[in-house]
Formats: C-alpha cells, sequence, structure tokens
C-alpha cells in the first residue's frame, strides 16, 4: 500500500533563514514524488517532482528536494525562506510500475515565515 | 494557456439534497481526478478517469457519491442526499498521460460545499 507521512503540523522560520518540509513515504515499487503548494482559497499549484535520475531535484520558486532512498524520504528545502513561502505544502507519491494514476497525498506541512 | 477550472466556486445546500459539481480539465489531458478536502486533513482521493478505460472509483466513501465524464472532457461530481459530513472542498485535476504516467497533476481552485 500506498502512504505519506508529513510528520510535522506546522514549521516556523525566519525570513531569510533555511527551510525544510519533511515527508516520508511507503510504496511499494519505484516511487514517483511531488510536492505542491496551496496558498489560502487557492487550489494545489505543482512544485516539483522527483521520477527518476539525480537525487536533488529542483523546481518552482527557488524550492529543491532531496529524495533518499534508502530513508524513503523526499524532504522539501529552500536556502532562504521568504514571507510569501507561507502556504500549507503537501507531499504525494504514486507507485511507478502501477497504471492508477492517482496520488497520495499527505496531511499537509502549514509553513509560516515570519518577517 | 487555460487552467483547471470548477464551478461553483462555493456550494451552500441543505442537509438531504443532491448537489453536481463541474470541472473543466486542461485542453488535451486525458486523465481526470476529483480529491476531496476536509479542514485539517490532507486530499482524499475519490475517483479517476483515464480515457477510455474504466473509472478507477475506489475512493468513493459511499453509494451516494457518482461521477461521470462526457466525450472525455467535462466531468460532473455528483452528490446525493447531501450529508453535513460531506461538507468540504472538492478538488479537481487533470493531467497528460503518456508513457510512464509521470506526468504531475495540475488541479482547479476547487468548489467549497457547506451542507447545513
Amino acid at each position: 500500500a500506498q502512504s505519506v507521512a508529513q510528520p510535522e503540523d506546522q514549521v516556523n522560520v525566519a525570513e531569510g533563514n533555511p527551510l525544510t518540509v519533511k515527508c516520508t513515504y511507503s510504496v511499494s515499487g519505484n516511487p514517483y514524488l511531488f510536492w505542491y503548494v496551496q496558498y489560502p482559497n487557492r487550489g494545489l499549484q505543482f512544485l516539483l517532482k522527483y521520477i527518476t535520475g539525480d537525487n536533488l531535484v529542483k523546481g518552482s520558486y527557488g524550492f529543491e528536494a532531496e529524495f533518499n532512498k534508502s530513508q524513503t524520504s523526499f524532504h522539501l528545502k529552500k536556502p532562504s525562506a521568504l514571507v510569501s513561502d507561507s502556504a500549507l505544502y503537501f507531499c504525494a507519491v504514486r507507485d511507478g510500475g502501477s497504471t492508477l494514476g492517482r496520488l497520495y497525498f499527505g496531511r499537509g506541512t502549514q509553513l509560516t515565515v515570519w518577517p | 494557456g487555460a487552467g483547471v477550472s470548477q464551478s461553483p466556486s462555493n456550494k451552500v445546500t441543505e442537509k438531504g439534497k443532491d448537489v453536481e459539481l463541474r470541472c473543466d480539465p486542461i485542453s488535451g489531458h486525458t486523465a481526470l481526478y476529483w480529491y476531496r478536502q476536509s479542514l485539517g486533513q490532507g486530499l482524499e482521493f475519490l475517483i479517476y478517469f483515464q480515457g477510455n478505460s474504466a473509472p478507477d472509483k475506489s475512493g468513493l466513501p459511499s453509494d451516494r457519491f457518482s461521477a461521470e465524464r462526457t466525450g472525455g472532457s467535462v466531468s460532473t461530481l455528483t452528490i446525493q442526499r447531501t450529508q453535513q459530513e460531506d461538507s468540504a472542498v472538492y478538488l479537481c485535476a487533470s493531467s497528460r498521460i503518456r508513457g510512464s504516467g509521470s506526468n504531475e497533476q495540475y488541479f482547479g481552485p476547487g468548489t467549497r460545499l457547506t451542507v447545513t
């Protein structure tokens, strides 16, 4: 069975500091991993994905994520946080070997960046 | 280009009434998904359409929920005899499926359903 865990409901960081939003996953086959961001009263926006290749993936708005197979993790990172990064972040996974396209989402992590 | 659109943006209905939620996917996207987001919860998968294949209905919470996709494009999610626990934001997403199916999903703004 596929699942995603985001162990932190909230992450608070000062502007200019590095940020990390954690994600671990469980999947029976090869993982396809995604990060989405949701701003208030908006739908989800795609940030980045890992399918294969380089473990460090770069995405939109300066975000990056590192795939770690041994730790089954896909943590989202940014070297220098902005107040405008404050939003709800979702990690998602699907089994790359499955014909089913549905994603399994974590419960989300609320990121707050204070000035 | 145009993104995924959903209507209505907000819907307030009385318990026991039926509601229909509409999703217009991105043109050319063959896959369409419905999810539900409840307050404080993650995204709950409801149903998935891919081309002409039989839909994956494994996430529908009860037989009061149904969905159809006409002509491979527009989709309608119907909830019959609504209950208060159906109150949530219903999100639609679409993606272009090719090859390994690694393509990301693009989400609409959602329909906020409130059952009173």
